[in-house]
């Protein structure tokens, strides 16, 4: 079975500009979760979405978005980027929640200028 | 709030020796508890977890972590680590979302 994937694995933007990060969950998982990785903060969730529905929400500000597809992939989309942004996004996924066991993502290494 | 404390940031061991890495959480409820580890260039992994039931639960590669409720602790335990076992290690909690400790990073010298 093929893991979680996500693209791109790199990514160098400037302040201001937008960004969008894919994720493609492990067949059959209906939930995908986001998180930030920083050598600040650690590991930091942004939210979680199950059956094209947000079920939960970190404490980011709206400039951070997501939505999930109807095959379950994933996007996150952050705008107006600013330099703290920079970081290793994450994306984990389960078959039902973030209760049971995540399996993660390589991540996408941001980068903000 | 939700937080999850992991108490040691960097341990350093020989190959052979024993470890326990701490993880303390304030959440007063019911807790899914879980350690995960991120070897060096892979990606984060499962090495056990709690629901419920025994609370000495055993994981992969030897691993094992025990719940106790009144300390509100999970720790992890290997009786004997390898070179292999170095790694960064995170403890987390999910009640109605995930929080991840801080993480140790584990260096065992060969």
């Amino acid at each position: 079975k093929a893991g979680v994937t996500q693209t791109p694995r790199y990514l160098i933007k400037t302040r201001g500009q937008q960004v969008t990060l894919s994720c493609s969950p492990i067949s059959g998982h209906r939930s995908v979760s986001w998180y930030q990785q920083t050598p600040g903060q650690g590991l930091q969730f942004l939210f979680e979405y199950f059956s094209e529905t947000q079920r939960n929400k970190g404490n980011f500000p709206g400039r951070f978005s997501g939505r999930q597809f109807s095959n379950s992939r994933s996007e996150m989309n952050v705008s107006t980027l600013e330099l703290g942004d920079s970081a290793l996004y994450l994306c984990a996924s389960s078959f039902l929640g973030s209760q049971e066991t995540q399996y993660f993502g390589p991540g996408t290494r941001l980068l903000v200028l | 709030a939700q937080s999850v404390s992991q108490h040691n940031h960097h341990v350093i061991l020989s190959e052979a020796a024993s470890l326990e890495l701490g993880c303390n959480y304030s959440y007063g409820g019911t807790v899914n508890l879980f350690w995960y580890v991120q070897y060096p260039g892979q990606h984060l992994q499962l090495l056990l977890k709690y629901f419920s039931g025994d609370p000495l639960v055993k994981g992969i590669k030897g691993f094992e972590a025990e719940f106790i409720k009144s300390k509100f602790s999970f720790n992890l335990r290997k009786p004997s680590v390898q070179w292999s076992d170095t790694a960064e290690y995170f403890c987390a909690v999910n009640v109605n979302d995930m929080r991840f400790g801080a993480g140790t990073r584990l260096t065992v010298k060969p």
